[in-house]
């Protein structure tokens, strides 16, 4: 298993900044992921980091409003950028384990944009 | 395509069996996954099938049978600490994981 630290934990933000969420892990991981979860909706994947190269995003999300880093195995960021009310949601990073490709989950960030 | 579907929610009583089915279209397949979620926390991981059957872990079950695309977990004695999301998800051939919308389970005393 793996313990993921996420800050900040939740943010109230203005429409048209920006926030950059942080995810700590207690052991270097291979897969990082990024999700989004509307109250009451299941989980949407935002993109792949990966250490080294750029992050991999799903369709619907892009670099430029999604910015991800992964300086190493341990640590992601993902960047909310010119923030309007539909990006409110939880957002979660989680990390894969390759046997038996488990994922463990970060506490997750609470963002509301007013 | 990729779909993966479960009931929206479930009513049980606090002691009772309940299953909670979920059926999954995919053109590649490396597990399916049963994840708990709380209101307000992020999902905690229950089970994990590749291979077809029953798969016994205390008072869960997961139960995976792979030619008909359907997989059921199993809560038996329920605690009301079991009200709670459960999310199935299965993983592609690209070893991401592709999530159903999550059963909204209510236990009743």
């Amino acid at each position: 298993s793996a313990v993921i630290s996420q800050k900040p934990s939740r943010d109230i933000c203005q429409r048209g900044t920006s926030l950059t969420i942080q995810c700590q892990v207690d052991s270097q991981v291979t897969m990082m992921f990024w999700y989004r979860q509307q109250p009451g909706q299941s989980l949407t994947l935002i993109a792949t980091a990966n250490q080294g190269s750029e992050a991999t995003y799903e369709s619907g999300f892009v670099i430029d409003k999604f910015p991800i880093s992964r300086p190493n195995l341990t640590f992601s960021t993902l960047t909310v950028s010119n923030m309007s009310p539909e990006d409110s949601s939880i957002y979660l990073c989680s990390v894969g384990i390759v046997e038996p490709y488990e994922q463990y989950f970060g506490p997750g960030t609470r963002l509301t944009v007013t | 395509g990729q779909n993966i579907d479960q009931p929206t929610e479930m009513t049980a009583t606090e002691g009772a069996i309940v299953q909670i089915n979920c059926t999954y279209q995919t053109s590649g397949f490396n597990g399916l996954f049963w994840y708990q979620q709380h209101a307000g926390e992020a999902p905690t991981f229950l089970s994990y099938n590749v291979l077809d059957g029953l798969e016994e872990k205390g008072r869960f079950s997961s139960f995976l049978s792979r030619s008909k695309g359907y997989s059921y977990l199993l809560l038996k004695e329920l605690q009301m600490k079991d009200s709670a999301s459960y999310l199935c998800a299965h993983m592609d051939s690209n070893y991401q994981l592709i999530w159903g919308a999550g059963t909204k389970l209510i236990i009743k005393p």
